[in-house]
């Protein structure tokens, strides 16, 4: 079976940075996504990465390492507006019709 | 240019009733996929509709089933409720199956089953 593990909670204060890690175990991969969703909302896209190394877009980057099944999403500059569940997700290589498969999501509370 | 919308956004049902959730694509986008999300858990896949049929089946049981119209519209049914299916329901668009990482979520319709 295919799996992911992020940790429960994270909690930092405003303009801090954080680090949510993610785990992943799976029978094939195509690259990692990362996921973001505030209490009541929709999950929105944050990032993927299909290759080793850090991809950045604004305060956020996100990280991959392929042989160690290993990623992470980096929060700069924290602003009280990211506090929200964050998840990391893998397709699924079966049936190749880009089903997601979450991790159970990190939530992120940021403190003034 | 519309997101994906989902109706309704609430919902309350008693145990044995059918429920019907609907859920229009974003432009441009022909694939749908329906995801259940419990309570401070990961969204989990149900199925997903292209062209009109079933692509792909989560383990779901078969009280879960659907449907996708021309206008890639597309409706989830729950058949005979039990209180675990309780959860907020996720409709996520993309275009052409399978060849992209990147979906599209609405903000769900949150069933409560009594």
């Amino acid at each position: 079976g295919q799996s992911l593990e992020q940790p429960s909670e994270v909690t930092a204060v405003e303009g801090a940075i954080v680090q949510i890690n993610c785990t992943y175990q799976t029978s094939g991969f195509y690259g990692l996504s990362w996921y973001q969703q505030h209490d009541g909302g929709a999950p929105t896209f944050l990032s993927y990465n299909a290759l080793d190394g850090l991809e950045e877009t604004g305060r956020f980057s996100s990280f991959l390492s392929r042989s160690d099944s290993y990623g992470y999403l980096l929060l700069q500059e924290l602003q009280m507006k990211d506090s929200a569940s964050y998840f990391c997700a893998v397709r699924d290589q079966t049936g190749n019709t880009g089903k997601l498969i979450f991790g159970q999501g990190t939530t992120l509370q940021v403190k003034p | 240019d519309a997101g994906v919308t989902q109706s309704p956004t609430h919902l309350i049902k008693t145990r044995g009733q059918q429920v019907t959730l609907r859920c229009s694509p974003k432009s441009g986008h022909d694939t749908v996929s329906w995801y259940q999300q419990a309570l401070g858990q990961g969204p989990q896949f149900i199925f997903q509709y292209y062209e009109e049929e079933e692509r792909q089946r989560g383990n779901f049981p078969d009280r879960f089933s659907g449907h996708q119209f021309p206008n890639y519209s597309s409706e989830l049914n729950v058949n005979a409720l039990l209180l675990g299916d309780s959860a907020l329901y996720l409709c996520a668009s993309s275009a052409s199956a399978g060849s992209t990482d990147t979906q599209y979520f609405g903000p769900g319709t949150r069933l409560t089953v009594l």
